[in-house]
């Protein structure tokens, strides 16, 4: 089993739709959670933190269930610029340390 | 400021032969992380720096690869007696531990290409 697992995709969804993805984690140990975007031959850059207590930044919406060690992004009223992939990230220490990706979730967004 | 800079943007070379890969990080930077993502997939974690020294060395996929940092700066990624499996993008990122986030900042990665 993969220390994190995410959705493989490819998600296909029109303009203005709301699309969620979904990563779950192995390791009770983990402590930093993070959604990065990567963009087609591109290098991935950070979208959010993911917090206990849930966070929000414009559409994107993002949940932390450390109980059932799961992880997810909301995503409303998608945008044709949101087409990418979306990479889930585990860190076990808060200050620095390994850091393990997911394979990624591809999102296409449709006029 | 500058970003994450990595040479070679791209390096083709022939089975058997040695590579080096540099990374620049942002400065300031004590953090350091090495990771490689075949076409496709996903990024696997090779190696991390927190200053000079790698207290997580778990991710060298053989002791072909290996890695050093001088100066709390630029790393190198050295590949040893190259095979066409280690043909994948070397993608290097930087970090300041100690920062609300633990952001790591990318750069554009070296691609790799073994004949």
């Amino acid at each position: 089993r993969k220390e994190v697992e995410q959705d493989p995709g490819p998600f296909n969804v029109p303009e203005g739709a709301t699309v969620a993805f979904n990563c779950t984690y192995s390791n009770s140990a983990s402590q930093s959670f993070f959604w990065y975007r990567q963009d087609c031959r591109k290098e991935p850059k950070l979208l959010m933190s993911v917090y206990s207590s849930g966070n929000e930044d414009g559409r994107f919406t993002a949940q932390l269930n450390r109980a059932s060690q799961y992880i997810s992004l909301l995503i409303r009223d998608s945008k044709l610029s949101d087409s990418a992939t979306y990479l889930c990230v585990v860190t076990f220490n808060t200050n620095a340390g390994k850091s393990t990706f997911g394979d990624g979730t591809t999102l296409t967004v449709k006029p | 400021g500058a970003g994450v800079s990595q040479s070679p943007s791209n390096k083709v070379t022939e089975k058997g032969k040695d590579v080096e890969l540099r990374c620049d990080p942002i400065s300031g930077h004590t953090a350091l992380y090495w990771y490689r993502q075949s076409l496709g997939q996903g990024l696997e974690f090779l190696i991390y720096f927190q200053g000079n020294s790698a207290p997580d060395k778990s991710g060298l996929p053989s002791d072909r690869f290996s890695a050093e940092r001088t100066g709390g700066s630029v790393s190198t990624l050295t590949i040893q007696r190259t095979q066409q499996e280690d043909s994948a993008v070397y993608l290097c990122a930087s970090s300041l531990p100690g920062a609300s986030n633990n952001e790591q900042f990318f750069g554009p990665g070296t691609r790799l290409t073994v004949l």
